[in-house]
């Protein structure tokens, strides 16, 4: 069955680096996008962006400029979702979630999200 | 970005009542409109895909309708699990989630 296991809750000071893993198995890792989003405490849903791990092409939602990267490991079918410069509104709840994509120069149109991980507590303090 | 406005943001009902929860877009999404419901520490869970469709699992007391910029998600007769809260998502492009109703237990 399809599983996504995402890596242990962190605490970091404003400024620093944090990295989620999310691990996959159960399918094909690089037939699906894998999408990140978040949710601040007692908020709503707010999604990140996503990867192609086939291709390593990504998309990042513009109010993140320059602080996300997301990655991809083929070889342990695991993605990677790295925020930088670290404030104290980005405490969170991360989820990545499988999704099926079709995406040309035109735009992507997107399946649902209907796999996600178990979420990882991001949470900035000083 | 297309916005997606839910109302009401908190439905006060008893079980066995029927709910019924609105979400609008702000600009045409023909059926690419999702319904997810959440629980306290859960991650959120797929209800309805393609505005209309049940997901695999989902008892059919949930029902989609709604295409373009007006969506509604019904729950025919609320059970004690289904208080929760429940998001609608857009997945043009840029998926974008509304800001939630949260059915509550009156």
């Amino acid at each position: 069955q399809v599983q996504l296991v995402q890596s242990g809750a962190e605490v970091k000071k404003p400024g620093a680096s944090v990295r989620v893993s999310c691990k996959a198995s159960g399918y094909t890792f690089t037939g699906y996008y894998i999408h990140w989003v978040r949710q601040a405490p007692g908020q709503g849903l707010e999604w990140m962006g996503w990867i192609n791990p086939h291709t390593g092409g990504t998309n990042y939602a513009p109010r993140f400029p320059g602080r996300v990267t997301m990655t991809g490991d083929t070889s342990v079918s695991t993605a990677y979702m790295e925020l930088n410069r670290l404030r104290y509104d980005d405490t969170a709840v991360y989820y990545c979630a499988r999704v099926e994509g079709d995406c040309t120069n035109a735009g992507c149109n997107w399946g649902s999200f209907e796999y996600w991980g178990q979420g990882t507590l991001v949470t900035v303090s000083s | 970005e297309i916005v997606l406005t839910q109302s009401p943001a908190t439905l006060s009902l008893s079980p066995g009542e029927r709910a019924t929860l609105s979400c609008r877009a702000s600009q045409s999404l023909s059926s690419y409109l999702d319904w997810y419901q959440q629980k306290p520490g859960q991650a959120p869970r797929l209800l309805i895909f393609d505005a209309s469709d049940r997901a695999t699992g989902i008892p059919a007391r949930f029902s989609g309708s709604g295409s373009g910029t007006d969506f509604t998600l019904t729950i025919s007769s609320l059970e004690p699990e289904d208080f929760a809260v429940y998001y609608c998502q857009q997945r043009r492009n840029w998926p974008t989630f509304g800001g939630g109703t949260k059915v509550e237990i009156k």
